[in-house]
């Protein structure tokens, strides 16, 4: 079975930093690309970040370029996001998807909450 | 960057009813779009790829139609599991863009 399963979210304040991982299982993980998309509170969802499965492509939406990195590791079948300098408007639940053969994203972990807040 | 717009908003709707979501591309996207279903407090799910193309595990009375930039999600006969909020999204371009969303809600 499929699973991907985000942590790392919590509270920061603004200019602050927080790394997120998910964990992936059930697949073949170095052979997926991989989306990072988040949703604040009442609203839709934005996508974010995408990663090649051998990280040789990497693409970041606008509202975050400069600021979040996305990477992954293989090897720990992990994906992770960087996020520095937080805003305001960075406060979302972040979700891992994974981008399957068919181009869209096939499965979803459960997101995990940011808040970013003074 | 390609935008999506989706329409209506909100659609109200009885069980049984047939309900038609409408998704348009600033510019033409082939037909790479997917349609999402997002249940409060919970991860999208995908039910169509490639505009016409049902993923697995998904029941019939969902269908995709479109080409281009103009998109629908069909739903033969409303069923109380389908009140939920439908998104569009485009994958011609790496931006992935969402439209913003389509709630289904019980008249």
């Amino acid at each position: 079975e499929v699973q991907l399963v985000e942590s790392g979210g919590g509270l920061v304040q603004p200019g602050g930093s927080l790394r997120l991982s998910c964990a992936a299982s059930g697949f073949t993980f170095s052979s997926y690309s991989m989306n990072w998309v988040r949703q604040a509170p009442g609203k839709g969802l934005e996508w974010v970040s995408y990663i090649s499965s051998s990280s040789s492509t990497i693409y970041y939406a606008d509202s975050v370029k400069g600021r979040f990195t996305i990477s992954r590791d293989n090897a720990k079948n992990s994906l992770y996001l960087q996020m520095n300098s937080l805003r305001d408007e960075d406060t979302a639940v972040y979700y891992c998807a994974r981008e399957g053969i068919v181009g869209a994203n096939d499965y979803w972990g459960q997101g995990t909450l940011v808040t970013v807040s003074s | 960057d390609i935008q999506m717009t989706q329409s209506p908003s909100t659609l109200s709707a009885s069980v049984g009813d047939r309900v038609t979501i409408t998704c348009r591309a600033s510019q033409s996207i082939s037909s790479w779009l997917a349609w999402y279903q997002q249940k409060p407090g919970k991860a999208p799910k995908l039910l169509i790829y490639k505009a016409s193309s049902l993923e697995s595990g998904v029941p019939s009375r969902f269908s995709g139609s479109g080409s281009g930039t103009e998109f629908t999600l069909t739903i033969s006969s409303l069923q109380p599991d389908d009140f939920a909020t439908y998104y569009c999204q485009q994958y011609n371009s790496y931006q992935g863009t969402f439209g913003q969303g389509t709630k289904v809600e019980i008249k």
